[in-house]
């Protein structure tokens, strides 16, 4: 069963304040992503990668800045948390092919107060 | 613009009851259709991947069918447990996009009742 792994599961910062979600996939996957799903809407798209140093700009990226260090890890950034920011966010991963499995994280939980 | 469409928005059966979930799209080009089921607060859980025209699957009790002509999929879910509470998510693959975009619905929360 592929993996993916989020950490941490919750956050709380204050307005202002410095976060790093990770996520880590062990399924040798090309493409990894970030969303954020908030009620009412469907899950949205904030930065996608398919490889290693690669970054590629979503559909909601501002605010947020990501970093393929590796083809397991994907860093998602908030540098100047706004309580805008607060949500669920997912990450996911899948191989290249168009319709293959996609894999997704069990969640991390984003308060900014 | 809204390009996944889910309904109903929620929907209550009682245990044993039968219940349809609906999905249409406007996502252009279209390559595939998956439903996920997502319990609260946790990951999204890959139900069935729909890829033909007119493709239809099943997976237990869990069925599907998927129309591109009329951009519109179907979820079947036959004698409802307790446990199928959840919200069901409709996600759409771009068939133009190199990187697997995928286009999510905003899901139908299905709760199900003794």
């Amino acid at each position: 069963e592929a993996a993916v792994t989020q950490s941490p599961r919750n956050k709380v910062t204050v307005t202002g304040g410095n976060v790093t979600l990770s996520c880590r996939q062990t399924n040798s996957h090309n493409y990894m992503y970030w969303y954020r799903q908030d009620t009412g809407h469907g899950l949205r798209l904030i930065h996608y990668s398919y490889g290693a140093g690669n970054l590629q700009i979503g559909d909601v990226p501002d605010g947020y800045k990501a970093t393929r260090t590796t083809q397991e890890d994907f860093f998602l950034l908030l540098e100047l948390a706004s309580p805008s920011q607060t949500s669920l966010y997912f990450c996911a991963s899948k191989f290249r092919d168009r319709n293959t499995e996609v894999f997704f994280g069990k969640g991390t939980r984003l308060t900014v107060v | 613009k809204t390009q996944v469409e889910q309904s109903p928005q929620s929907l209550v059966v009682r245990q044993g009851e039968n219940c349809v979930l609906q999905c249409n799209y406007s996502v252009t080009p279209d390559n595939h259709l998956r439903w996920f089921k997502q319990d609260t607060g946790k990951g999204l859980v890959s139900l069935t991947v729909l890829v033909d025209q007119k493709d239809k699957t099943s997976n237990g009790r869990y069925s599907a069918t998927l129309d591109k002509d009329a951009k519109h999929s179907t979820l079947h879910i036959t004698a409802t447990l307790l446990d199928d509470t959840a919200t069901y998510i409709c996600v759409v693959g771009d068939r133009g996009s190199a990187l697997g975009r995928l286009h999510f619905g905003a899901g139908t929360q299905l709760i199900v009742i003794p």
